[in-house]
């Protein structure tokens, strides 16, 4: 079956260190995009990439940095620049010319 | 600019109770919109789509209607059931040849009792 998967599911990280999320789809959808999801602040954008070894920054990208070296993955780096990144993370992707997100199951990053 | 706005939560009815989300939005064009669910520990769902004025998108009983003049796209159900507690994000979106970009709402939690 075709889908996103986001991992780890729940990940722990000491303040000052760098942490990878893994998002990788198999559905051949050309975009791709990281949300940070905080409560009662919705969905904000961080990243999105259209194209291969393209991406744009969103509207909170400080403090995070992206690849996009293959159409099926789109990993996120929560780099020590950010000053808050305990969040619950959602990657998505879309295919050109079609309506809709599909949505990985998120990661949920603490700092302790 | 885009933007989305949607009542504040948490909503809680009890089973069998009418359901009514309401959502407007602003935007600079003619976007798509959306409802999106969100269940406890998991991602996004779409649970229904207009993609232009007076539009009814439907599933699972939920219907919204894509009102212009209003600017409006609210989420109802006639009778909801415990299975339905979520989140639920309303969004809006343009047609783009390379994928589209989304604008979400601050999502709003639905209990549903026994």
């Amino acid at each position: 079956d075709g889908g996103i998967t986001q991992s780890p599911k729940y990940l722990f990280r000491k303040e000052g260190q760098n942490v990878t999320l893994s998002c990788e789809q198999n559905l051949n959808h050309d975009a791709m995009y990281w949300y940070r999801q905080d409560p009662g602040q919705g969905l904000r954008l961080i990243y999105y990439s259209q194209i291969v070894n393209d991406f744009q920054k969103g509207d909170i990208a400080e403090g995070y940095s992206v690849s996009r070296e293959k159409k099926e993955s789109f990993p996120l780096t929560v780099t020590s620049a950010q000053k808050n990144p305990t969040a619950f993370y959602l990657c998505a992707s879309s295919m050109a010319r079609t309506w809709g997100y599909t949505f990985g199951s998120g990661t949920r990053l603490t700092v302790v | 600019g885009n933007s989305v706005t949607q009542m504040e939560g948490p909503v809680t009815l009890s089973e069998e109770a009418f359901l009514t989300i309401n959502c407007t939005y602003t935007a600079t064009g003619y976007p798509s919109l959306f409802w999106y669910v969100q269940y406890p520990g998991e991602g996004l769902q779409l649970l229904l789509k207009a993609t232009k004025a007076d539009d009814k998108g439907s599933n699972k009983g939920f219907e919204a209607t894509y009102r212009k003049e209003t600017t409006s796209f609210h989420l109802e159900k006639g009778s909801v059931q415990v299975s339905d507690s979520a989140v639920y994000f309303c969004a809006l979106a343009y047609p783009s040849n390379t994928g589209n970009q989304f604008y979400f709402g601050t999502g709003t939690s639905l209990t549903v009792i026994p």
